[in-house]
């Protein structure tokens, strides 16, 4: 499976301002996602991280509130932009290796990213 | 799109018994069904899965069954510990043949599962 890092790993930030957050992956892979993960509830898929071109996102999210980014097959961030006290949330790296590895559909979490706004 | 309910949002076993965590979908296309284990502060960890050409599949102290013409899959856990005190989540995506493609995935709302030493 793959060692997915998040940065940073907990953050306290004030409404208005902007927080990007980092996900690293130990091998390259096929799929990037992230996902939000309110208190107490399920996960939620905000966006498929494409390498080289704009992400796709769900329904509901929008690239000006997260914009997200995919440099490498490694690596991906999310901003969570001009954030409000409703953004409080986890927020989770995903990936699926995809072509080439044993079971590429498999998908991995990363330790997740827990966000207050205040 | 697809829906996975799940069930119960809450167990509560003794240590030793078994604990059962029910999931069903709606669409009859999906064909991969993965189970996942959060502990607190964590991220989701998973734990088995299952693809919709066997019907069961064990791993250790944990199983998960499926019933394709029923559309539900279980996770079942024997001789629970306090350490498998934990939330987990079932899902459900489609898997095109060779692993070439695939949908995105469904999650169920839950389950936190208590275990009492």
């Amino acid at each position: 499976s793959a060692v997915i890092s998040q940065k940073p790993s907990r953050d306290i930030c004030q409404r208005g301002t902007s927080l990007t957050i980092q996900c690293q992956v130990d091998s390259q892979v096929t799929m990037m996602f992230w996902y939000r993960q309110q208190p107490g509830q399920s996960l939620t898929l905000i966006a498929t991280a494409n390498q080289g071109s704009e992400a796709t996102y769900e329904s509901g999210f929008v690239i000006d509130k997260f914009p997200i980014s995919r440099p490498n097959l490694t690596f991906s961030t999310l901003t969570v932009s001009n954030m409000s006290p409703e953004d409080s949330s986890i927020y989770l790296c995903s990936v699926r290796p995809g072509t080439g590895s044993f079971k590429p559909y498999e998908q991995y979490f990363g330790p997740g990213t827990r966000l207050t706004v205040t | 799109g697809e829906n996975v309910e799940q069930h119960p949002s809450t167990l509560s076993v003794q240590e030793g018994d078994s604990a059962v965590i029910k999931c069903t979908y709606s669409d009859s296309a999906s064909n991969y069904f993965p189970w996942y284990k959060q502990e607190l502060g964590k991220g989701p960890q998973l734990i088995i899965d299952i693809r919709s050409n066997v019907g069961e599949k064990k791993d250790q102290r944990i199983a998960v069954t499926l019933n394709k013409t029923a559309k539900h899959f279980s996770l079942h856990i024997t001789e629970t510990q306090p350490e498998d005190s934990a939330v987990y989540f079932c899902a459900a995506s489609i898997v095109v043949a060779g692993g070439t493609s695939y949908g995105k995935l469904t999650f169920g709302q839950g389950t936190i599962l208590t275990v009492h030493p």
